[in-house]
């Protein structure tokens, strides 16, 4: 059974740093996209950015380009979320989810949506 | 403010039939593959719909995608209280090179 369980939520204060995590089992990580989407409270979903673990590469949203940093380590099958500075802005649930793909060009690429999800972690920043 | 226009919500009695529009322009629907998600209350979004049309395994038949230009529908027959949920169409946005989302459907099964 294929599975990615997201490490527990986290209240942090504003300029702290934060890691998630994204472990993932059931299948072969390396070789499918990983995607980290945000929701605020009682908002919408926004797509953040993807990683192929394969090869490291990512791709971001430009509204999140800059503000996250997203990873992974293949020897664990576990993705990661990071901020180096936390805003209050920041506050939210984030998910990751599978995303399989077919090719990447320079301009976009071409995927199967979002397939098996993580449970979500809650991010409080707050003074 | 999302790349893609999805109607705040839809409403229809059980039993019933529901559609739910997602716009958006060239340089998303129209050029790339639509998914939808359904998203419970309380719980992660899931894949209902990729490829514009497709039903991943276990997805019932009530539900159906489909596009044509720059727009995207979801429908949803034999409506049941359990379908009550928020809907979110997504693509790929090749002018931002990025994913996107609309902005969410909230269905309200009267």
């Amino acid at each position: 059974e294929v599975q990615l369980v997201q490490s527990e939520a986290e209240l942090k204060k504003p300029g702290e740093s934060l890691k998630i995590s994204c472990k993932t089992s059931g299948y072969n990580f390396a070789s499918y996209w990983i995607a980290w989407v945000r929701q605020m409270s009682g908002k919408g979903l926004e797509w953040m950015g993807i990683i192929y673990p394969h090869n490291s590469e990512t791709r971001y949203s430009p509204s999140f380009q800059g503000h996250v940093t997203i990873s992974a380590d293949k020897s664990i099958s576990t993705a990661y979320l990071q901020w180096s500075s936390l805003k209050a802005s920041d506050t939210a649930m984030y998910y990751c989810a599978r995303l399989p793909v077919g090719y990447c060009s320079d301009s976009n690429c071409r995927d199967y949506g979002m397939d098996v999800w993580g449970q979500g972690t809650t991010v409080t920043v707050s003074s | 403010q999302s790349v893609l226009t999805q109607p705040p919500s839809v409403s229809a009695a059980p039993g019933q039939k529901v559609t739910i529009s997602c716009s958006g322009d060239s340089y998303n629907i129209e050029r790339n593959f639509v998914s939808w998600y359904q998203q419970l209350p309380g719980t992660a979004p899931k894949l209902l719909i990729y490829d514009n049309t497709k039903r991943p395994s276990g997805i019932s038949d009530r539900f159906s995608g489909s596009k044509s230009g720059t727009s995207a529908t979801l429908g949803i027959t034999g409506l049941q209280t359990g379908d009550e949920a928020d809907y979110y169409c997504g693509t790929w946005d090749s002018g931002l090179s990025a994913g996107v989302f609309g902005g969410g459907t909230k269905l309200t099964v009267l």
